[in-house]
């Protein structure tokens, strides 16, 4: 159980144009979706926190209209990067929360999405 | 000052030896305490997770928590080269909107055969 998907794992632009990044919970309903960044050899950095329904919550410094993120249902949330260029270029990595029924509800992770912008 | 403190590493150390791991905080309302291990280019699993203080086992795996030392710890035993990650502590209060986590850093592990 606690399995959560993103899809596409590796995705290829150019400077300019969108990126839409799919993250799902696949046997459990996920009140709370997290996307993160991450650069190489340092640790996560919380982008946003979205909740089934409602606007997404982004941590200081992130741009809400370059990353937007649609939390739709209790399975799919989306992070779509408009007009990417190459300094957004790293891993994004999604996780969900929710009520599993067990003893820990914590945050279970996506495998990760790496973006590269040519 | 991080409210999360982790030595990056990297961490060396022969198989089936044991891996020691640790990070401080300086908030003293976090109650929740987990340990992630992170593979190369792949997200964190969730390996540990404990409240408040005291030692948990599993396996090969405890993880210990010291509030009064604000100091967490996860020891791995009989080491093995697929063990080879980082390691990454996490932590929250109670009362943390949505359940939203503090990481440390992230400790690099290297097990060598």
């Amino acid at each position: 159980g606690a399995v959560v998907s993103q899809h596409p794992s590796w995705v290829i632009c150019k400077s300019g144009t969108s990126v839409k990044i799919e993250c799902r919970s696949l046997d459990f309903q996920a009140t709370t979706m997290f996307w993160y960044r991450q650069f190489p050899k340092q640790s996560l950095m919380l982008m946003a926190t979205s909740n089934e329904g409602s606007k997404a919550t982004y941590e200081q410094g992130v741009e809400k209209d370059k990353f937007l993120i649609n939390h739709a249902s209790l399975t799919l949330s989306t992070l779509t990067v408009t007009s990417a260029h190459p300094e957004d270029s790293s891993f994004y990595i999604c996780s969900a929360r929710g009520d599993l029924g067990l003893a820990v509800n914590e945050q279970f992770f996506g495998p990760g999405t790496r973006l590269t912008v040519l | 000052q991080k409210e999360v403190e982790q030595d990056p590493g990297p961490l060396s150390v022969p198989e089936g030896a044991i891996v020691s791991l640790n990070c401080t905080y300086s908030n003293s309302a976090f109650q929740y305490f987990m340990w992630y291990r992170q593979y190369s280019r792949k997200g964190p699993e969730l390996l540990m997770y404990t409240y408040s203080s005291g030692n948990k086992e599993d396996g090969r795996f405890t993880a210990q928590v010291d509030k009064s030392s604000k100091y967490i710890s996860l020891f791995i035993r009989d080491s093995q080269p697929s063990d080879s990650a980082t390691y990454l502590c996490a932590m929250r209060g109670p009362t943390d909107s949505w359940g939203k986590l503090q990481f440390g850093a992230g400790t690099q592990v290297v097990v060598t055969p």
